[in-house]
């Protein structure tokens, strides 16, 4: 079947306007994280959606970051006045639902954003 | 502070070879750890998981070991090919009630023909 799938691939942005990155998860999968990756850098944890429970936001970097899930499926990352600093690749994995960290991750292939 | 730190950052190989990749973690509670595959441009793919039970765990020509007492793993890749050049990822899960993944920055293979 069809794995995680994000778009766009790549996003030259200038600084200060927003950007909007989307995740299509595998059908069925409830649990649905957002993960950055900066280069040299081990990825880092933004958000985690399960079903319809609160999302985790604690590893959002600052306010300008805010994502949705809408009907439980696709979700969008919006950063809004974007900065240098954002620069990285934005990884989205999807997992059938969480297991206190037991469920395999899928993920998908990344947005590279670059703000210049 | 939860860490995980893997060595070497980078190595290259010939085609053929055998090569061992480490990773040492910090993280309390362990719950699992994991090794990924890194393609460029691509999304990280699961090779293995281990609990702290297993100290063994093998996908074909990758092997990995955990000890849990030292908190080291090991990935072992046995008659290299072109197409394992890739980054592998060492990943380990947080115990306690939370999801939490703690991910290594990873060692950058070459596999040169």
């Amino acid at each position: 079947g069809a794995g995680v799938s994000q778009s766009p691939s790549n996003k030259v942005t200038e600084k200060g306007k927003d950007v909007e990155l989307r995740c299509d998860p595998i059908s069925g999968h409830t649990a649905l994280y957002w993960y950055r990756q900066s280069l040299g850098q081990g990825l880092e944890f933004l958000i985690y959606f399960q079903g319809n429970s609160a999302p985790d936001k604690s590893g959002l970097p600052s306010d300008r970051f805010s994502a949705e899930r809408t009907g439980g499926s696709v979700s969008t990352l919006t950063i809004q006045r974007t900065q240098q600093e954002d620069s990285a690749v934005y990884l989205c994995a999807s997992s059938l639902r969480h297991l206190i960290g037991r469920n395999e991750q899928y993920f998908g292939p990344g947005t590279r954003l670059t703000v210049t | 502070k939860n860490q995980v730190e893997q060595s070497p950052q980078s190595l290259i190989i010939l085609e053929g070879k055998n090569c061992t990749l480490q990773c040492n973690y910090t993280v309390s509670p362990f719950s699992n750890l994991r090794w990924y595959k890194q393609d460029t441009g691509r999304g990280p793919v699961s090779l293995t998981i281990m609990t702290f039970s297993e100290n063994t765990k093998s996908n074909g020509r990758y092997t990995a070991t955990l000890d849990a007492d030292t908190k080291q793993s090991s990935l072992h890749i046995t008659a290299s090919q072109l197409s394992d050049s890739a980054s592998y990822i060492c990943v380990v899960s947080a115990g306690g009630g939370t999801y939490k993944y703690i991910f290594g920055t990873g060692t950058r293979l070459k596999v040169l023909a």
